[in-house]
């Protein structure tokens, strides 16, 4: 089946602007999850949406960030003013237990 | 705050060979243990998971849990060239929310 999927695959901004990055989860899939990842380093959680929770906002970075899920499947990452430690490969992931799939990620990079 | 410690490596290894990876964790409250794997440039990819003390084995995937220890292994057994690659380690309370380790490189030499 369809696996998640995430748009675009790379974005380059220039710093100060706002950006939306897209993701749909596997299908049937209750929970969405986004995460940052730097050039050789970890992955950071940022957001995680379960069901119709309140969603887990305690890794996002700033107020800069802000994520939605609209009708429990498609999500948005918003960044607004944007700046040069925004850029990044960010990775959306969704589960119905027993793991996270991924999707392929949005490279961001920040002029 | 939790913690999921891994070395970073790089772990080389002879083509034929098995490469042994460990990672510890923090919470002893964590239930579910997972594997991933992520080639330079992709996404991370689910390879194994665990909830239950001792080993289980996928193909030549073998992960180990000793909750009394904390720690969770992964053995890739005849390790290929195509196993090069990080593979994170990651721990959860639940099968949802999971907190990664930093990964380990793997080399695999031909």
């Amino acid at each position: 089946g369809a696996g998640v999927s995430q748009s675009p695959s790379n974005k380059v901004t220039e710093k100060g602007k706002d950006v939306e990055l897209r993701c749909d989860p596997i299908s049937g899939h209750t929970a969405l999850y986004w995460y940052r990842q730097s050039l050789g380093q970890g992955l950071e959680f940022l957001i995680y949406f379960q069901g119709n929770s309140a969603p887990d906002k305690s890794g996002l970075p700033s107020d800069r960030f802000s994520a939605e899920r609209t009708g429990g499947s498609v999500s948005t990452l918003t960044i607004q003013r944007t700046q040069q430690e925004d850029s990044a490969v960010y990775l959306c992931a969704s589960s119905q237990r027993q793991g996270q799939y991924f999707g392929p990620g949005t490279r961001l990079t920040v002029t | 705050q939790k913690e999921v410690e891994q070395n970073s490596g790089p772990l080389s290894v002879p083509e034929g060979a098995i490469a042994s990876l460990n990672c510890t964790y923090s919470d002893r409250g964590s239930q579910s243990f997972f594997w991933y794997r992520q080639y330079s440039g992709k996404s991370p990819e689910l390879i194994m998971f665990i909830y239950s003390n001792g080993d289980k084995e996928d193909g030549r995937f073998t992960a180990q849990l000793n909750k009394a220890s904390q720690y969770v292994s992964l053995l890739i057994r005849d390790s290929q060239p195509s196993d090069s690659a990080t593979y994170l380690c990651a721990d959860g309370i639940n099968d949802y929310k999971l907190s990664f380790g930093a990964g380990t490189t793997v080399t695999v030499r031909a």
